[in-house]
C-alpha cells in the first residue's frame, strides 16, 4: 500500500524567512495531493492542493511542487508569519479512491 | 452550518469498557470517516462509509466497530477499551468521498485509557 514519509518533524523559523516541508510517497499510482494545516486544539484544514498533471501550484504566500519522477512533492511557505506556526500534514491519494494516507506532521513554529 | 462535530472533547476510559464517540454533520455529505491522530504517525483510517447503510475498514479497524444509519451521524464504538487506543480521534466528511473531494474535520476527541 501506499506510504507518505514527511520531513522535519519539527521546523523553527523566524517570523518573515521561508519554510519548506518535504514529502515523498510510495505508491506511483498517487496523483492527488493534498496539504492540510491543524492549529493547537483544532481538527486539520485543506490549505493546497496538487493534482500530477501539474508541477507547481501557487496560492499567495503558500506553493506546492511535485515532482512525479522522483515520487516527491514539497510545501513551501514564504514570508511566514506567527500565525502560521500549526502542524502541517502532507497526504497522498488516487483520484477516484476512498482512501488518503498521510504524513507522520511537521510542527512549524514561527519565532517572532 | 455546524461543520462536522464531535462529543465528547475529552475522555477517560479503564481498560475493558465500552464507548461510542459520536460525529454528526450538517453538509449533507455522503462520505464519512474516521482517523486516529498519534505522535509521530499522522492521521491513520479506522472506518468509513460512502453513504448511510454502507462502512468499509481502513488501514487500522481492529477494536472498532461502526454503523451508518443516517447520512448525519457517524459513531464509532470501541467495544473493550485497551491503552493502545489511547488517542486522538477525528471524524471528517466530504461531499462524495472521491480522495479529490476536500475534507472537513471536526475539532477531536481526546481519549485516554488507562
Amino acid at each position: 500500500g501506499e506510504n507518505v514519509e514527511q520531513h522535519p518533524s519539527t521546523l523553527s523559523v523566524q517570523e518573515g524567512d521561508s519554510a519548506v516541508i518535504k514529502c515523498t510517497y510510495s505508491d506511483s499510482a498517487s496523483n492527488y495531493f493534498p496539504w492540510y494545516k491543524q492549529e493547537l486544539g483544532k481538527g486539520p484544514q485543506l490549505i493546497i492542493d496538487i493534482r500530477s498533471n501539474v508541477g507547481e501550484k501557487k496560492d499567495q504566500r503558500i506553493a506546492v511542487t511535485l515532482n512525479k519522477t522522483a515520487k516527491h512533492f514539497s510545501l513551501h511557505i514564504t514570508e511566514t508569519q506567527p500565525e502560521d506556526s500549526a502542524v502541517y500534514f502532507c497526504a497522498a491519494a488516487i483520484t477516484g479512491g476512498f482512501k488518503t494516507i498521510f504524513g507522520a506532521g511537521t510542527r512549524l513554529f514561527v519565532k517572532a | 452550518n455546524a461543520g462536522v462535530t464531535q462529543t465528547p472533547k475529552f475522555q477517560v476510559l479503564k481498560t475493558g469498557q465500552s464507548m461510542t464517540l459520536q460525529c454528526a454533520q450538517d453538509m449533507n455529505h455522503e462520505y464519512m470517516s474516521w482517523y486516529r491522530q498519534d505522535p509521530g504517525m499522522g492521521l491513520r483510517l479506522i472506518h468509513y462509509s460512502v453513504g448511510a447503510g454502507i462502512t468499509d475498514q481502513g488501514e487500522v479497524p481492529n477494536g472498532y466497530n461502526v454503523s451508518r444509519s443516517t447520512t448525519e451521524d457517524f459513531p464509532l464504538r470501541l467495544l473493550s477499551a485497551a491503552p493502545s487506543q489511547t488517542s486522538v480521534y477525528f471524524c471528517a466528511s466530504s461531499y462524495r468521498g472521491q480522495s479529490t473531494d476536500t475534507q472537513y474535520f471536526g475539532p477531536g476527541t481526546r481519549l485516554t485509557v488507562l
